[in-house]
């Protein structure tokens, strides 16, 4: 079965960097595209940004436009997301989810798995 | 690139039948036949409940059901049980590739 696990959360200071990873499994990875979604604590969910199965197009939320990088490897089955200048208000559980649109199929773009999340937290 | 938006709270007795909004733009929710809507319990990852605005994935109970009109699509959960109870989401493609999530609604089962 489809398994997306997500590491690098932590405690970083606002204007640092921190790198997200994702590890796919039980899937043909390099078939689907790749989001990244957060969730502010007691808040809703916002998208983050989606990377096209080969990597050749990618697309960000507007708050995220020049500060974060999506990016993938097919060949590890891995995810990333990159964050550059972070804010406090980009304290969230950051979320991989894998887009039920495939390299061969009809578009039916929704988010079919997710993978348990990982806490950032922006703080001094 | 604003968020869809749904009623905060729904509520309902066990056995009933509640519909939650979601309204967007031409942009979004009118323009594609896109919307997908996300179950998520407390401290949980979210679920798929809905596709494509009616479709239902295996194994999610018929009693929830999708539909959209214009640019408001809606998820109607019938025969209320207490696991229901839980936040939704919905979401939407939209013409900029991008995808969107509404605000979020909490629904309470009575």
């Amino acid at each position: 079965q489809v398994q997306l696990v997500e590491s690098g959360g932590g405690v970083v200071q606002p204007g640092r960097s921190l790198r997200l990873s994702c590890a796919a499994s039980g899937f043909t990875f390099s078939n689907y595209g790749m989001h990244w979604v957060r969730q502010a604590p007691g808040k809703g969910l916002e998208w983050v940004a989606v990377i096209w199965y080969d990597g050749s197009n990618k697309y960000y939320g507007d708050s995220m436009k020049d500060r974060f990088t999506i990016s993938r490897d097919n060949s590890k089955n891995t995810l990333w997301l990159q964050m550059n200048s972070l804010r406090a208000d980009d304290t969230a559980v950051y979320y991989c989810a894998k887009d039920r649109w495939g390299r061969w199929e009809l578009p039916s773009p929704y988010f079919d798995s997710w993978g348990q999340g990982t806490l950032v937290t922006v703080s001094s | 690139q604003s968020a869809l938006t749904q009623p905060a709270s729904v509520s309902g007795s066990p056995g009933q039948s509640i519909t939650i909004s979601c309204t967007g733009t031409i942009s979004d929710v009118g323009g594609y036949n896109f919307v997908s809507w996300y179950q998520q319990h407390p401290g949980k990852a979210p679920k798929v409940m809905i596709y494509d605005v009616t479709n239902r994935p295996s194994g999610v109970s018929n009693r929830f059901t999708g539909s959209k009109s214009g640019n408001t699509a809606s998820l109607t959960i019938s025969g209320l049980q207490a696991e229901d109870e839980a936040d939704y989401y919905c979401a939407s493609y939209t013409s900029s590739s991008t995808r969107v999530f509404g605000t979020g609604t909490k629904v309470t089962v009575l």
